[in-house]
């Protein structure tokens, strides 16, 4: 069975430092992968999302990255953190079937 | 602005009650699924509709997608405690990526 991993489930930094976060997948290949943000009231924002190993699309210019180095892994990065950039982030694959299975969160609070 | 406008924001009802909530669009999709979120966790597909005018039940939740299928409406009857929950609703616009485009979501209250 397909499962999708997200870490760490929480983060604090400051204001300035770097950021990385990983989602991996398992049990499929190819899939489509796709990284959100939720803030509160305002649903799910696409930020990125990939169809294959170094394709990346985005979808709003913001002060993040994403890279997908190999088939079953997504990366979400920042050089330097901004306050805005707080909130529950979340990874989703899809494999055209339609539906989207989404890790747990990480919930980044910059300070 | 979002593409998608779900309605009302929030609901509280008592365990037993029916409730619609619905999500509205001007745009058309490809297709449209409904999800569950638990505070502090990724939402739970429920189901993905296609067809305009289909209906799908899944246990005590009904959900239909419009004819023009730039809407869609999730009703449950007999709510219970267990249904607490944020529901969202998300449209497809291009097949290829499946990048959907989500709601704000409507937030479920079901007291005892």
């Amino acid at each position: 069975s397909q499962t999708i991993h997200q870490w760490p489930a929480t983060l604090v930094q400051p204001v300035g430092s770097p950021l990385s976060l990983e989602c991996t997948v398992e049990g499929t290949s190819n899939p489509n992968l796709y990284w959100y943000r939720q803030a509160a009231g305002r649903g799910l924002q696409l930020l990125f999302y990939s169809i294959g190993i170094d394709q990346i699309s985005s979808e709003v210019p913001q002060n993040l990255s994403a890279s997908r180095p190999q088939d079953r892994q997504f990366i979400l990065s920042s050089k330097k953190l901004l306050l805005s950039d707080s909130g529950f982030y979340l990874c989703a694959w899809s494999a055209f079937s339609y539906g989207y299975t989404f890790g747990s969160g990480t919930r980044l609070t910059v300070v | 602005t979002q593409l998608l406008e779900q309605s009302p924001q929030f609901l509280s009802i008592q365990e037993g009650e029916n409730l619609t909530v619905y999500c509205n669009s001007s745009s058309v999709f490809s297709s449209l699924q409904w999800y569950r979120q638990e505070p502090g966790e990724g939402p739970v597909l429920l189901v993905t509709v296609v067809t305009g005018g289909e209906v799908k039940k899944l246990k005590r939740l009904t959900f239909q997608f419009g004819d023009a299928r730039k809407d869609s409406s999730l009703h449950i009857t007999a709510a219970q405690t267990g249904d607490t929950g944020l529901y969202l609703c998300a449209g497809g616009v291009r097949e290829l990526y499946n990048d959907m485009r989500f709601g704000a979501g409507t937030r479920l209250t079901v007291k005892p």
